[in-house]
């Protein structure tokens, strides 16, 4: 089955505590996005990456760190998270066509 | 002006009747656009996608497209209460999605 998968789905952290999201596809999509999503201000892309070992920053990058090493795998890592990071958040694949699809979500609390 | 404008909503139908969702855009450049239905606390998934002006049906939806007016739409035919969910529209711009707020519609039984 073609999918996206994220985990974890649900997380709690405190401030300033590491943590990383992982995201992997099973499609052999060249492209890979993170967004978040928050209510009054949609869906917003974080980083994207159109092949392995190339990145580029979305709309809101700012505390959000991203690797691409293999194909299938696009993890998004917080070095320092802080609460305006609480948020969910989709993780994407899709090839030249831009037709994306979804991770099935993960909802971050920073407190 | 945001890049991607959509009418938040709620949009109230009733069941059997015709959904008409608009979005409007700003960058008229853009070639690709997208549909993406989203249910209460799950991921958005794609409806459809248009590039051409004019028409694109695929069963009880259509999307429209019309670059000179810079809007796009989604129709949907024979409104069922499993479509009550949240539309996004999303504009391809320079190798990026860039999404509407999303419009609420709401079938009414």
């Amino acid at each position: 089955e073609a999918q996206v998968t994220q985990n974890p789905r649900y997380l709690i952290t405190v401030t300033g505590k590491k943590l990383t999201v992982t995201c992997s596809q099973n499609m052999n999509h060249e492209y890979m996005s993170w967004y978040r999503q928050d209510p009054g201000l949609g869906l917003r892309q974080i980083y994207y990456s159109m092949n392995v070992e190339v990145t580029d920053k979305g709309d809101v990058p700012e505390g959000y760190k991203v690797s691409r090493k293999e194909k299938r795998n696009f993890p998004l890592i917080l070095e320092s998270p802080s609460p305006n990071q609480t948020s969910l958040y989709f993780c994407a694949s899709y090839s030249s066509s831009y037709e994306q699809y979804f991770g099935p979500g993960t909802r971050l609390t920073v407190t | 002006q945001k890049e991607v404008e959509q009418n938040s909503g709620p949009l109230s139908v009733p069941e059997g009747a015709i959904a008409s969702l608009n979005c409007t855009y700003s960058d008229r450049g853009s070639q690709s656009f997208f549909w993406y239905r989203q249910y209460s606390g799950k991921s958005p998934e794609l409806i459809m996608s248009i590039y051409s002006n004019g028409d694109k049906e695929d069963g009880r939806f259509t999307a429209q497209l019309n670059k000179a007016s810079q809007y796009v739409s989604l129709l949907i035919r024979d409104s069922q209460p499993s479509d009550s969910a949240t539309y996004l529209c999303a504009v391809l711009r320079a190798q990026k999605l860039v999404f509407g707020q999303g419009t609420r519609l709401t079938i009414n039984p």
